[in-house]
């Protein structure tokens, strides 16, 4: 069964860049059928979406974090990641990474999440 | 504050039914037929079961049924099971800045 795993710092100062990779397992991750993305939790809230990738390269993020998101994707290592620029606290969040089906409104895969606080 | 509108608790005893709303607007669950539930046990790892407001992956239990009227779907689970218990997300396809909006969740109590 597919898995994914989230990995990387789980604290982050304020003003600097949050980097995590997402590892997939058990699966490829350049199936045209599939776009593999990024969510997080804040504290206290809800879910959002940040962002996509397709194997090709394609990126599609949430516009209210465009200016300071970048996803990518690493096929030779089955892995895509995630770079969040600037960030201060409200950036932190329990950050999953998931896969959606081409096509589909649905996120059928999903890592465990990690949880990266963003503090001096 | 979440785009979609969950209630914050919901409980029930074993083999009880208990229903979860997810309210939003014409822009999303009203007006897509894209509205998914995923069961997020803590520490692991969110499962998609509902999707597309009515279907169930292969795997999930029938105990399990969504529905939509309106701007609000619904999650009813039948038979309730202590297995169960977790927190549940609605997400929908929206029109809005973003493609997917998620609900706040809401933390079932078995009890």
């Amino acid at each position: 069964q597919l898995q994914l795993q989230e990995s990387g710092p789980g604290l982050v100062k304020p003003s600097e860049t949050l980097s995590l990779t997402c590892t997939v397992s058990d699966g490829s991750i350049s199936s045209g059928a599939y776009y593999w993305g990024w969510i997080r939790q804040s504290p206290g809230k809800g879910l959002e979406w940040i962002g996509s990738v397709y194997y090709s390269g394609n990126t599609y993020y949430n516009a209210s974090l465009k200016s300071r998101v970048t996803i990518s994707v690493d096929t030779s290592k089955n892995q895509f990641s995630l770079m969040l620029s600037s960030v201060t606290a409200a950036d932190t969040a329990v950050y999953y990474c998931a896969r959606r089906r081409s096509g589909r409104n649905l996120f059928d895969y999903w890592g465990q999440g990690t949880l990266v606080t963003v503090s001096s | 504050q979440s785009a979609l509108t969950q209630p914050a608790s919901v409980s029930g005893s074993p083999g009880q039914s208990i229903t979860i709303s997810c309210t939003g607007t014409s822009s999303d669950v009203g007006g897509y037929n894209y509205v998914s539930w995923y069961q997020h046990h803590p520490g692991k790892a969110p499962k998609l079961m509902i999707y597309e407001v009515s279907n169930r992956p292969s795997g999930v239990s029938n105990r399990f049924s969504g529905s939509k009227s309106g701007n609000t779907a619904s999650l009813t689970i039948s038979g309730l099971q202590a297995e169960d218990e977790a927190d549940y997300y609605c997400s929908s396809y929206t029109s809005g800045t973003t493609p997917w909006v998620f609900g706040g969740g809401t933390k079932l109590t078995v009890l």
